[in-house]
């Protein structure tokens, strides 16, 4: 299996614009997390999926954020309007359950908002 | 509500020697603690997992030990090496279903 994939690896973008990353879980893992990292904050869990349900939204700092699964192997967080405060690092995870949450990390998107 | 807590001080060791991080976690003791590898540009990578009733867990060089009593996690690499320099993280799982994250300890192993 070739892993998490996450796409852009890179995102630059300015202040109000629309921002959408991609994610393709690892296949047969019914959940599907969203973390962002930051020096100041560490690595922050957004939301997560269990078999393509939203669970835990908690996590999501406002409503210019929001995240979707339509498919098993698919999803997207996007951002809209983008904020100078948005630039990090952002994963996606995926675990099967069962495996006590051991999660496999895709390489991350990092997002640059000037 | 639940914080975890790791040493925010970059450890610099010689290769050789054994590395120790810590880990506290300050209220209820977790079901189960994770422990995950990050290098620079990349996604934390998984280590190891100690449970809640489980004193020790070994893998090859790594050893992860749990104390309840102390609210502690430590985690220790035998025989160093170069190669074993990254950021460590320690996570975790809580009661809601979500894993939680120190902020990491940088570890350095100088030839």
């Amino acid at each position: 299996d070739a892993g998490v994939i996450q796409s852009p690896r890179h995102e630059v973008t300015e202040m109000g614009q629309e921002v959408t990353l991609r994610c393709k879980p690892i296949s047969g893992h019914d959940y599907l997390f969203w973390y962002r990292q930051t020096m100041m904050r560490g690595l922050e869990l957004l939301i997560y999926f269990n078999n393509n349900v939203p669970i835990d939204d908690s996590g999501m700092p406002e409503d210019r954020f929001s995240a979707k699964m339509p498919n098993a192997s698919f999803s997207t967080l996007k951002i809209q309007p983008s904020e100078p405060r948005d630039s990090a690092v952002y994963f996606c995870a995926s675990s099967s359950s069962g495996s006590y949450n051991e999660q496999f990390f895709g390489p991350g998107t990092r997002l640059t908002v000037l | 509500s639940q914080k975890i807590e790791q040493n925010s001080e970059a450890l610099n060791i010689q290769e050789g020697k054994t590395a120790t991080l810590t880990c506290n976690y300050t209220n209820y003791s977790p079901a189960y603690l994770q422990w995950y590898r990050q290098d620079p540009g990349r996604g934390p990578v998984f280590l190891l997992l100690i449970r809640e009733n489980e004193k020790e867990k070994r893998k090859e060089r790594l050893k992860v030990t749990f104390d309840t009593t102390l609210k502690q996690s430590l985690f220790h690499i035998t025989a160093s090496q170069p190669a074993d320099s990254a950021t460590y993280l320690c996570a975790e799982y809580n009661q809601g279903g979500k894993l939680i994250f120190g902020q990491g300890t940088e570890l350095s192993v100088k030839p």
